[in-house]
């Protein structure tokens, strides 16, 4: 069965720093792969998407992630994290069978001035 | 973007009572929608998958009776809690996979939730 797993809870970093969100995924075939982000209250925001190619992605508001089969990950990073990024971060993989998305737990985001 | 439009965004209701929640995608047709449930700080749970014009199919452990489904357009899926308690409490969050429209085809676009709480 497919899974996802993110295994930070929560991440605390400083205005201006890098950033690493990790992501592990459980899935047969080639995975289609999604980083969304939630705001509290809100619904989620696509922030990029891995089908095939590059393993390099580019997202929106600076976001890139990478695929590595090898380690059945796609982790998210950006280099220079800023207060408005802070929310909640869901890595995802889709179903190519029935298009189901199952997310992971969640990476809260938190940014300290 | 592509819009999905949820209402209402929040609602409150005594328990006993049913609550509908729709969700609507306002410039794609969506033939699949998928509903979710997300509890305060955790992840998104599939509820059921909903598709136009036919039953929808619920995750194991979902109750059919309790969590009633109908897509009856292309644009347009319902949620209706029945006899809502307050353990239904909770954000009900929708995605819509466009068949036609605006958006490349088969690409999900999420609403923005529905807060459901039951006194």
């Amino acid at each position: 069965a497919q899974s996802v797993t993110q295994p930070d809870i929560h991440i605390t970093v400083s205005e201006g720093a890098s950033l690493e969100l990790r992501c592990n995924y459980s899935y047969g075939a080639t995975p289609y792969l999604f980083w969304y982000v939630q705001s509290p209250g809100q619904g989620l925001q696509l922030l990029l998407k891995y089908f095939s190619g590059d393993t390099l992605v580019q997202g929106i508001k600076g976001f890139e992630a990478e695929f590595k089969r090898s380690q059945s990950s796609f982790n998210l990073r950006k280099p220079s994290v800023h207060w408005s990024d802070a929310a909640e971060y869901f890595c995802a993989v889709r179903s190519s069978n029935t298009g189901k998305l199952i997310f992971g737990q969640g990476t809260t985001l938190q940014v300290k001035p | 973007g592509a819009v999905v439009s949820q209402h209402p965004s929040w609602v409150i209701c005594k328990s006993g009572t049913s609550v509908k929640i729709e969700c609507r995608s306002l410039d794609f047709q969506a033939t699949t929608m998928f509903w979710y449930r997300q509890f305060p700080k955790q992840s998104l749970m599939l509820m059921a998958t909903s598709n136009e014009g036919s039953k929808a199919t619920y995750e194991q452990g979902v109750e059919k009776d309790k969590f009633l489904i109908n897509h009856a357009s292309l644009t347009l899926s319902t949620l209706t809690v029945t006899s809502a308690h307050p353990e239904d409490s909770s954000f009900y969050i929708c995605s819509a996979r466009s068949a036609s429209g605006r958006g490349r085809t088969g690409e999900l676009f999420f609403g923005e939730g529905s807060r459901l709480t039951v006194l």
